[in-house]
């Protein structure tokens, strides 16, 4: 079965520093694999997708994540951050079920320091 | 001119009442979600509809029952509400019905049962 594990309920990073939110998959497939952002009171919002074209994908505001087969990872990395990245931020997995479901993790709060 | 639409926001209501949750997206989507996010911000899927036919329903009570009158709407029902129900839920909506297809996010129904 599929899913996915984030490591870390909450990360705190000051202006400026490296991001780096951790995601793990199990997938006995090649996963599709999601970023997704939560603002306050605020639907998600897709920050990026891996479809297997290319293992380092780029998404919106600066961030991006590698797909690492090897390590069954898929971590998200912005090299500067600002504090607007100040959400809630999910990892997710898509299976297919007899119908397709996007499974997301637990999610990782991000907290920027001035 | 937002994507995915719900109305209401917010609803607070008494245990055993009847409500609704009405969800419109203008994306010319075929696939329609309903995802339940409790307060740790775990997120779970509910039900999908693709082109108005129901593909997914997870284990959910029979209380909540989803109705899309066309591909564009997807609604929620809730009978005699619990205090468990106390959640935000959101509807979502995806290009069509494959893993590939990211999600789309309504901003949510804080439904609060007291």
């Amino acid at each position: 079965a599929q899913s996915v594990t984030q490591l870390g309920s909450h990360v705190s990073v000051s202006e400026g520093a490296l991001v780096l939110l951790r995601c793990n998959y199990s997938s006995s497939v090649p996963p599709y694999l999601f970023w997704y952002v939560q603002y306050p009171n605020q639907g998600l919002q897709l920050l990026l997708k891996y479809t297997s074209a290319a293992t380092l994908v780029k998404g919106i505001n600066g961030f991006e994540a590698e797909f690492k087969k090897s390590e069954t990872s898929f971590h998200l990395t912005k090299p500067s951050a600002h504090m607007s990245d100040a959400a809630e931020y999910f990892c997710a997995v898509t299976l297919n079920t007899g119908g397709f479901k996007t499974i997301f993790g637990a999610g990782t709060r991000l907290f920027v320091k001035a | 001119d937002t994507a995915v639409s719900q109305t209401p926001k917010y609803l607070v209501t008494q245990m055993g009442n009847d409500k609704s949750i009405k969800c419109e997206q203008n994306l010319g989507h075929d696939t329609m979600y309903w995802y339940k996010q409790d307060s740790k911000k775990f997120l779970k899927i509910m039900f999908s509809y693709n082109n108005k036919e129901l593909i997914i329903n997870e284990t959910v009570p029979n209380r909540f029952s989803p109705k899309s009158p066309d591909k564009a709407h997807l609604n929620l029902h809730i009978n005699s509400l619990e205090l468990g129900d106390s959640a935000v839920y959101f509807c979502a909506s995806s290009q069509e019905d494959r893993d590939s297809s990211p999600l789309h996010f309504g901003n949510g129904t804080r439904l609060t049962v007291t």
